[in-house]
């Protein structure tokens, strides 16, 4: 079946690291992306992943893939009271070419100062 | 600016009425989407679009409708069959589907 699990809050000290863990279950699946959500706007893709890759980082961003556990991480470096936000990652269906994207249920991340 | 634009971002409505929630971008997109935003529960998809004059139904889609008459507009109309709308509805467009896609700010639509 098609499921994207989160774990639903996580909490840290501003310059601290962040790490918000994912699991899917498509094996198919042909990107995965992290999105932010801030109160009350839309979505902000942060980064994504091909699934033939290990490891991508963006500046502050890392997302680590393992794709024998289906299993994604995004972790923030230096994190700052302005990445407070929830975090979805997404997996991109493959299968049967409908290539839509399936959301877990975000993290809240809350940063303390 | 290319974007992908929503209106209205805020939304009541009268129990038993139905109600047009707009969606259009000027990304030059094919792929549209629609989802669903309750707390604790993510994006649920509504329906999506692959290209003109053609959708498929989500994951949800029952007491909603959509159209697709021309590629930089996908309008959701809420209808009166839709048990619970009382959410936040978030609209979506991608250059094909499966990959990024790109967010409107979203409409908080609240039945009254």
């Amino acid at each position: 079946g098609e499921d994207v699990e989160q774990s639903l809050f996580l909490s840290v000290r501003e310059g601290d690291s962040s790490v918000i863990n994912c699991t899917y279950t498509d094996s198919s699946s042909t990107y995965l992306y992290w999105y932010k959500q801030e109160p009350g706007a839309g979505l902000q893709l942060l980064t994504y992943i091909f699934s033939n890759m290990d490891m991508k980082q963006d500046q502050r961003l890392t997302v680590l893939l393992n794709k024998k556990d289906k299993h994604l991480s995004l972790r923030i470096a230096d994190t700052q009271t302005g990445d407070s936000a929830i975090y979805f990652c997404a997996e991109s269906m493959a299968r049967g070419n409908t290539g839509k994207l399936i959301f877990g249920q975000g993290t809240t991340l809350q940063v303390k100062p | 600016d290319g974007g992908i634009t929503q209106s209205p971002k805020y939304l009541f409505r009268k129990e038993g009425q139905n109600v047009t929630l707009s969606c259009e971008q000027n990304l030059n997109h094919d792929a549209m989407y629609w989802y669903r935003q309750d707390p604790g529960q993510g994006l649920r998809l509504i329906y999506y679009s692959q290209i003109v004059n053609d959708f498929q139904k989500g994951d949800i889609a029952e007491g909603y409708s959509v159209s697709r008459e021309k590629k930089e507009s996908f309008p959701l109309t809420v209808t009166s069959a839709q048990k619970n709308p009382t959410a936040f509805y978030l609209c979506a467009s991608s250059f094909r589907q499966g990959t990024e896609a790109f967010f409107g700010q979203g409409t908080r639509l609240t039945v009254v």
